[in-house]
């Protein structure tokens, strides 16, 4: 059973089209983040949740909003949809319970398509 | 700031031919450093990390790591790479509280025959 789950997993939508991608964890972990790769770009940072309560902006906010429902889900908005927000997605967690709070565990991502 | 730079974009090797990634970090203290595979079409999968103690580490797939704090490296190595090795390989550096990641750019291995 995968322990960070991602849905959808492809999404092709239009322009200004609302999209929410869902992140599901069963790891127990506190922490989440959501990350965008780009060919040639690696993987950036969007926002990251410490808890229900604490939501912070990461490297590339703009255009994006999360939501974080419950420890376990982190959802991840675009309110209005353009092309260059094509892209996968990736959601991730950490547990600051551990000595090793820094090691992040990926889910299998998110491939959007704005057309 | 942290960062990461992978200098090679696309590195080809033989199979069977021993293989070394180049990964560089910028961070003011200790840090803790990642290496990432994506194999085509797939999600993350972590190589190995190195927290502290022994500067030699390794990982899974037969994978090992030296960081090196002089030459601010954390070169991803393997003695025999096998086709099933191609992929993209993610070097990453984590440091402070945050745990924020950040990602170098990547470099795409291809194996040939």
């Amino acid at each position: 059973d995968a322990d960070v789950t991602q849905t959808p997993r492809n999404r092709i939508t239009k322009t200004g089209k609302r999209i929410m991608l869902e992140c599901s964890q069963t790891k127990g972990h506190d922490r989440m983040y959501w990350y965008r790769q780009d060919p040639g770009l690696g993987l950036r940072l969007i926002y990251y949740s410490f808890d229900v309560k604490d939501i912070n902006k990461g490297e590339i906010s703009d255009g994006y909003s999360v939501s974080r429902q419950a420890q376990a889900k982190f959802s991840l908005s675009l309110e209005s949809a353009i092309p260059n927000q094509t892209a996968l997605y990736f959601c991730a967690t950490s547990d600051l319970g551990t000595a090793h709070y820094n090691e992040q565990f990926f889910g299998p991502g998110t491939r959007l398509t704005v057309l | 700031a942290q960062s990461v730079t992978q200098p090679d974009i696309h590195i080809t090797v033989s199979e069977g031919a021993s293989l070394e990634l180049r990964c560089n970090y910028s961070y003011g203290a200790t840090p803790y450093l990642f290496w990432y595979v994506q194999s085509p079409g797939q999600g993350l999968q972590l190589l190995l990390k190195y927290f502290s103690g022994d500067t030699l580490v390794q990982g899974i797939k037969g994978f090992e790591a030296e960081f090196k704090r002089s030459q601010s490296s954390f070169n991803l190595r393997k003695p025999s790479v096998h086709w099933s090795d191609a992929a993209e390989y993610f070097c990453a550096v984590c440091g402070g509280t945050a745990s924020k990641l950040t990602f170098g750019t990547g470099t795409r291995l291809q194996v040939t025959l």
